[in-house]
């Protein structure tokens, strides 16, 4: 089974923190992505990496930075935390070497991020 | 307008019941379409992928129709266990990002 696993389930930081959000997948995919998720916006991407050290930015990179020096962990950065950065951040990877109606993204179980 | 939209729910359905979703996307050049479930405070899990000629998956049915731009997900005989929200999801021609639809909430009561 694939597994996705990110750093911490809750996190509590106040603004102006620089916060480390991480993490890694056991299933040596090439893909890895950020997204947030909030109610009623689903599920919006920030950043995703389709291999070590690449790196693109997604629907709303502003505020976060990325970083992939493994192939297996994939970190996401807040520079400088704010109120409206609070959300659920989850974490995906993909493999891409098969047809692309068979690509399943995997989900880390999500880190809850409060910004105080 | 949103890149995929999908009905806004809740729905809330006795069991047994037939219960269909509806998702539309706006990017024509869209290549993969998907149906994932998220249970509540849980991350999303592939359901099915959607095919052009439609598919089925024991008593899920999914469905697209290319020219209109929409795709369908037919849950038949629902069981309690399948309460959850149901994810919209279409990937475009070249690339590897996945456009998220904002969810369908599904309850099913006893």
């Amino acid at each position: 089974d694939v597994k996705v696993t990110q750093s911490s389930r809750y996190l509590v930081k106040r603004t102006g923190e620089k916060v480390f959000l991480e993490c890694v997948q056991d299933m040596d995919h090439e893909n890895m992505f950020w997204y947030r998720q909030d109610p009623g916006l689903g599920l919006r991407l920030i950043y995703f990496s389709y291999d070590v050290k690449m790196k693109e930015k997604g629907d709303i990179p502003e505020g976060y930075s990325v970083s992939r020096e493994k192939k297996e962990r994939f970190s996401l950065i807040l520079e400088s935390a704010s109120t409206n950065q609070t959300s659920m951040y989850l974490c995906a990877s993909l493999s891409t070497t098969g047809e692309s109606s068979y690509n399943e993204q995997f989900f880390g179980p999500g880190t809850r991020l409060t910004v105080l | 307008r949103k890149e995929v939209e999908q009905d806004p729910g809740p729905f809330n359905v006795p069991e047994g019941a037939t219960v269909a979703f509806n998702c539309t996307y706006s990017n024509s050049a869209s290549q993969s379409f998907f149906w994932y479930r998220q249970d509540c405070r849980k991350e999303p899990k592939l359901l099915m992928s959607v095919y052009s000629s439609g598919n089925e998956d024991g008593r899920f049915t999914a469905q697209l129709n290319r020219a209109s731009q929409y795709i369908s997900l037919l849950i038949r005989d629902s069981k309690l266990s399948d309460s959850a929200t149901y994810l919209c999801v279409v990937t475009p021609l070249y690339g590897q990002n996945f456009v998220f639809g904002p969810g369908t909430r599904l309850s099913v009561l006893p």
